[in-house]
């Protein structure tokens, strides 16, 4: 089975300034993808930024972009030129690859609550 | 627009009462999902269904059960036998198996229950 792991309960930052969430999984398959989900105090779960682990080069959403390690199996979401808005819980997820164990089901970490100080 | 509607957006159980949380959605997937999620914490899979009239137990099935008789729908019941069925529910749904993309889940924006 599965698991993702963030380490970082809550994190602050101020306005304008740049931040990074930490996610780790574990798994034995060779190819998956990752997601960051962003949940606002609305509690709707909004899509951030998606990875596909057999491409090498991290991607990037706007202000979003990954850190992506295969080799470590560490996933981090860095914010950049922070805003107000971005204060929210965020969640990486995992699944599998298509005929994978866990393909269309996700698996979520414990979450990280970010603040956004003006 | 499309999208995905949970209803009602809160709901009281009483002890021993088994109540149905509803979940349509118009953006013609094919796979729709049950999550729990508790006071900070992550998500956690109760049911998923890939197509019409099957559904598979996620990681936290006990005391829940679930249809899907149409493709837009998947209605959530929580059992009696659920003791601790206070927590906020999401439904999410995509089409995974379409263009072999995994396209990412879309959800809905939640029902709170809390029990009487």
């Amino acid at each position: 089975a599965q698991t993702v792991t963030q380490s970082q309960p809550e994190m602050s930052v101020q306005e304008a300034e740049t931040v990074t969430l930490s996610c780790t999984y574990d798994t034995s398959e060779s190819n998956y993808y990752l997601f960051w989900y962003k949940q606002p105090p609305s509690r709707q779960m909004i899509l951030v930024i998606r990875q596909e682990a057999y491409k090498q080069q991290n991607a990037t959403e706007n202000r979003f972009s990954v850190n992506f390690q295969k080799a470590a199996k560490s996933f981090s979401l860095k914010i950049s030129d922070s805003q107000l808005g971005d204060t929210a819980m965020y969640f990486c997820a995992f699944t599998s690859r298509p005929g994978g164990t866990s393909y269309g089901k996700l698996t979520f970490g414990q979450g990280t609550i970010l603040t956004v100080h003006p | 627009d499309g999208g995905i509607t949970q209803s009602p957006k809160y709901l009281f159980r009483k002890e021993g009462q088994n109540v149905t949380l509803s979940c349509e959605q118009n953006l013609n997937h094919d796979a729709m999902y049950w999550y729990r999620q508790d006071p900070g914490q992550g998500l956690r899979l109760i049911y998923y269904s890939q197509i019409v009239n099957d559904f598979q137990k996620g990681d936290i099935a006990e005391g829940y059960s679930v249809s899907r008789e149409k493709k837009e729908s998947f209605p959530l019941t929580v059992t009696s036998a659920q003791k601790n069925p206070t927590a906020f529910y999401l439904c999410a749904s995509n089409s995974p198996y379409r263009d072999n993309s995994n396209q990412p889940q879309h959800f809905g924006d939640g029902t709170r229950l809390s029990i009487l």
